[in-house]
């Protein structure tokens, strides 16, 4: 069964930072594109970022640019998202998602982990 | 940046009718668009991509038309489990990919 397990969500405070992970299974990991996508409460889904198989293409949305860090460690099958510089805004769930290659549709996604950002 | 705008915002429908959602591209994206079912708490499930091809296990009551700047997801015959919020994403042009804002169906 393909699946993708987000950890690494909580309560943080403004400007600090938090780590996400992503882990899969059920599929060959190092052959897919991943994504960071989020949902802020009662919102609709913002992409955040987008890294390729072997990690040589990374592109971030605006909004984070510059604060936010994508990677991957295709030997232990899991996605990361560094987060610094943390903002009231950036509250939201986060969800991995998994790509064919790029640029596609997104699936699978994880169940997602919740960040808060507030003081 | 292409902006995706889904309408109607929300979409009151009786179970066994049928349902009509609509996306529109603030620019071309040929038919390189998805369509994602989302009911609360739970991650987004992918329905149609390529515009018109259904995803792995999504019943044939679901179809996708359109191609350009106007796109349809149709529902036919809605069961209980279809009420929830839509959503059409363009994967044409990117960074960034991009999501319309939603549309909710609920039951009339």
């Amino acid at each position: 069964e393909v699946q993708l397990v987000e950890s690494g969500g909580g309560l943080v405070k403004p400007g600090g930072s938090l780590r996400l992970s992503c882990a899969a299974s059920g599929f060959t990991f190092s052959s897919y594109s991943m994504n960071w996508v989020r949902q802020a409460p009662g919102k609709g889904l913002e992409w955040v970022s987008s890294i390729s198989s072997g990690s040589s293409y990374i592109y971030y949305a605006d909004s984070v640019k510059g604060r936010f860090t994508i990677s991957r460690d295709n030997a232990k099958n899991s996605l990361y998202l560094q987060m610094n510089s943390l903002r009231a805004e950036d509250t939201a769930v986060y969800y991995c998602a998994s790509q064919p290659s790029s640029p596609n549709w997104f699936d699978p996604w994880g169940q997602g982990t919740l960040v808060t950002v507030s003081s | 940046e292409i902006v995706m705008t889904q309408s109607p915002a929300t979409l009151s429908v009786s179970p066994g009718e049928r349902a009509t959602l609509s996306c529109r591209a603030s620019q071309s994206v040929s038919s390189n668009l998805a369509w994602y079912q989302q009911k609360p708490g739970q991650a987004p499930r992918l329905l149609i991509y390529g515009a018109s091809t259904r995803a792995s296990g999504i019943p044939a009551r679901f179809s996708g038309s359109g191609s350009g700047t106007e796109f349809t997801l149709a529902i036919s015959s809605l069961q209980s489990e279809d009420f929830a919020v839509y959503y059409c994403q363009q994967y044409n042009n990117w960074p960034p990919y991009t999501f319309g804002q939603g549309t909710k169906l609920e039951i009339k």
